[in-house]
């Protein structure tokens, strides 16, 4: 059973930021953000992920709110490469040695 | 390390047929996991290693559905008597026990049964 929802769709301009919103009102102190990206006929890709604090790396941000109950990934300054579906999962690192992914959001970057 | 390798890329395969897909971890990764990907669907959950321990099988993995890891190293998963119900894109990733690390997926084997 997922335990993230996501928007199903969403479009961004290129060359502008994208933020893709995940609501995770059930989340325990112990779980975990994660997002990952699958590019078409790809396998998916981690991007990034945190406990509670905002965390940064080269290819985005992830901003949690302080009750942790939503997230949103920031994609900074988003390329036509950007277009793929974006899964929202959260995890308990020490146990939970599997990934359920939902339906995702497909983003597509238009020039 | 190139990351994680599955071969074959493709595979279209008749009914009855059995099918074998491989697929190569990165080296210091001690777990390895099979997924199955239909088209829209997120990928699901089929099983994984620790080592050369199978630990999980999904509800999924029918009886026609083996996998191995012999060594801890590279991992096979084969299907007997393909299905048509059996097309969709078989990934594998893997990862090291204990971190937060995200995991890492290869490719994948799209599997076509005519």
């Amino acid at each position: 059973d997922a335990k993230t929802t996501q928007p199903t769709s969403m479009d961004c301009a290129e060359g502008r930021a994208a933020n893709l919103p995940c609501n995770h009102s059930t989340i325990s102190g112990n779980e975990y953000v994660y997002w990952y990206r699958q590019i078409h006929s790809q396998g998916p890709q981690y991007i990034i992920h945190g406990l509670k604090n905002n965390e940064t790396n080269e290819m985005a941000s992830l901003i949690i709110t302080e009750d942790r109950k939503s997230s949103t990934l920031i994609l900074p300054h988003a390329t036509l490469r950007d277009t793929a579906v974006y899964y929202c999962i959260v995890r308990v690192v020490t146990h939970d040695y599997k990934l359920s992914f939902g339906a995702g959001t497909t983003v597509t970057v238009r020039a | 390390d190139t990351g994680v390798s599955q071969d074959p890329r493709h595979k279209i395969t008749k009914r009855g047929q059995n099918v074998t897909f491989r697929c190569d971890p990165i080296s210091e990764h001690n777990r390895l996991y099979w997924y199955r990907q239909t088209l829209g669907q997120g990928p699901e959950f089929l099983t994984y290693f620790q080592n050369e321990a199978q630990l999980e099988k999904s509800r999924l993995l029918s009886d026609r559905f083996s996998a191995e890891r012999p060594k801890g190293s590279f991992s096979t998963l084969e299907i007997q008597r393909t299905e048509q119900g059996d097309s969709a894109m078989y990934l594998c990733a893997s990862s090291l026990a204990g971190t937060d690390y995200g995991y890492t997926f290869g490719s994948g084997t799209r599997l076509t049964v005519v």
